[in-house]
């Protein structure tokens, strides 16, 4: 299984600053997502980025606020952009690896640490 | 389209009891389905995962999910909890094939009391 780092772990940030997210697996993935778990929450889909070509976003999210970088098959970045409180939530990464199972492909996920942002 | 919906976000059990966390799904699709746990202040852990082998799907820690087409259900059982069972639950569809995407559900919060 794929072995994920995310930085920073936690950060607190003022109100209308940005912050990127890191995001490196320990082998090569096509595809990479992004989460969001705003508190108390269910996780999110942010976006998809697949390198090579512009992240694909989720209804509600645009790339004017969370701009993806996805420069090789092993990195990835979210920029959280003029943050607001409402911004506040862990943000996660995650790969998809697949996998065989009775002579079919499939698909899994996993996912990194997540990083705990807290914008005042 | 798919969706997962959580019946209970918040499951109650005394330790040594069974374990009964129900999660019933809709996608266009074969679906994959999937049990993630997460600790508190923890990433994200699979407990296990359906993928059309067996309906009957055993994971880690004593967990296990039954996959039931009929009922479009995919609830998660242990025989008996511990209290390191303590944490939230995340039933999870995939549409799978070229437009993998995961959908969550909301989540059930399991408590586990001595």
């Amino acid at each position: 299984s794929a072995v994920i780092s995310q930085k920073p772990s936690r950060d607190i940030c003022q109100r209308g600053t940005s912050l990127t997210i890191q995001c490196q697996v320990d082998s090569q993935v096509t595809m990479m997502f992004w989460y969001r778990q705003q508190p108390g929450q269910s996780l999110t889909l942010i976006a998809t980025a697949n390198q090579g070509s512009e992240a694909t976003y989720e209804s509600g999210f645009v790339i004017d606020k969370f701009p993806i970088s996805r420069p090789n098959l092993t990195f990835s970045t979210l920029t959280v952009s003029n943050m607001s409180p409402e911004d506040s939530s862990i943000y996660l990464c995650s790969v998809e690896d697949a996998f065989l199972a009775a002579g079919r492909s499939y698909n899994e996920q996993f996912f990194g640490p997540g990083t705990r942002l807290t914008v005042l | 389209a798919q969706s997962v919906t959580q019946l209970d976000s918040h499951v109650s059990v005394s330790e040594g009891t069974p374990v009964l966390l129900r999660c019933n799904y809709s996608s266009s699709y074969s679906p994959s389905l999937f049990w993630y746990v997460q600790h508190p202040n923890k990433g994200l852990q699979l407990l296990l995962k359906y993928t059309s082998a067996a309906t009957l799907v055993k994971g880690i820690n004593g967990f296990e999910a039954e996959f039931k087409k009929s009922e479009t259900s995919f609830h998660l059982t242990k025989p008996s909890a511990h209290m390191s069972d303590a944490a939230e639950y995340f039933c999870v569809v995939s549409s799978g094939g070229s437009n993998y995407k995961l959908t969550f559900g909301k989540g059930t919060l399991l408590t586990v009391n001595p």
